[in-house]
């Protein structure tokens, strides 16, 4: 597509509750990202794929954080048992092959999610 | 490990007055580094970006300077605009290890 999409736009959710969150990152990139921006917080890095090589999870805050990328393209970020700490933007970006070191990396416009 | 420092916000400016947004950095290697920017309800977008040291990036009326010996890339504007408001994030990507390093953001208020 044109850029990267991100689905749902807004997510209202009761606690203890799972979400999924997804990103179509923009066609032919193969590194793709998940930050979470809280309120009043910088960017936080949750999770890096690199075409094949075994994604870089150092980010997830907790092991109720996962996600997956299937087929190089999609990837779904899972929420396990959400609690009210994990209400943020949650910002998907994809690249261009890491050869390039000064690639632009480029941002969907996030998924809101709230926990009440 | 990486990491990205700049001036704590909010930083709030009369229409024409002149910009500066300091950031420094750590890296290992040899980053490429960046600003983007953030408007009010609308995603992050790239401003700009320097990948060598003394590269000068430019966009919008912006510039950064690629510092390595003072491991800083500080944003400047000469004269403000009220369409400048917005959040303003440094950033590097170091070579070879592709995860971008965000530093927290400054929120710049522009008033007429």
């Amino acid at each position: 597509g044109a850029g990267v999409s991100q689905s749902p736009s807004n997510k209202v959710t009761e606690k203890g509750k799972d979400v999924e969150l997804r990103c179509d990152p923009i066609s032919g990139h193969t590194a793709l990202y998940w930050y979470r921006q809280s309120l009043g917080q910088g960017l936080e890095f949750l999770i890096y794929f690199q075409g094949n090589s075994a994604p870089d999870k150092s980010g997830l805050p907790s092991d109720r954080f996962s996600a997956e990328r299937t087929g190089g393209s999609v990837s779904t970020l899972t929420i396990q048992r959400t609690q009210q700490e994990d209400s943020a933007v949650y910002l998907c970006a994809s690249s261009l092959a890491e050869a390039a070191r000064g690639d632009t990396i480029y941002f969907g416009e996030g998924s809101w999610l709230t926990v009440v | 490990g990486n990491s990205v420092t700049q001036m704590e916000g909010p930083v709030t400016l009369s229409e024409e007055a002149f910009l500066t947004i300091n950031c420094t950095y750590t890296a290992t290697g040899y980053p490429s580094l960046f600003w983007y920017v953030q408007y009010p309800g609308e995603g992050l977008q790239l401003l700009l970006k320097a990948t060598k040291a003394d590269d000068k990036g430019s966009n919008k009326g912006f510039e950064a300077t690629y510092r390595k010996e003072t491991t800083s890339f500080h944003l400047e504007k000469g004269s403000v605009q009220v369409s400048d408001s917005a959040v303003y994030f440094c950033a590097l990507k170091s070579g070879g290890y592709q995860k971008v390093t965000f530093g927290t953001g400054t929120k710049l208020q522009v008033i007429p």
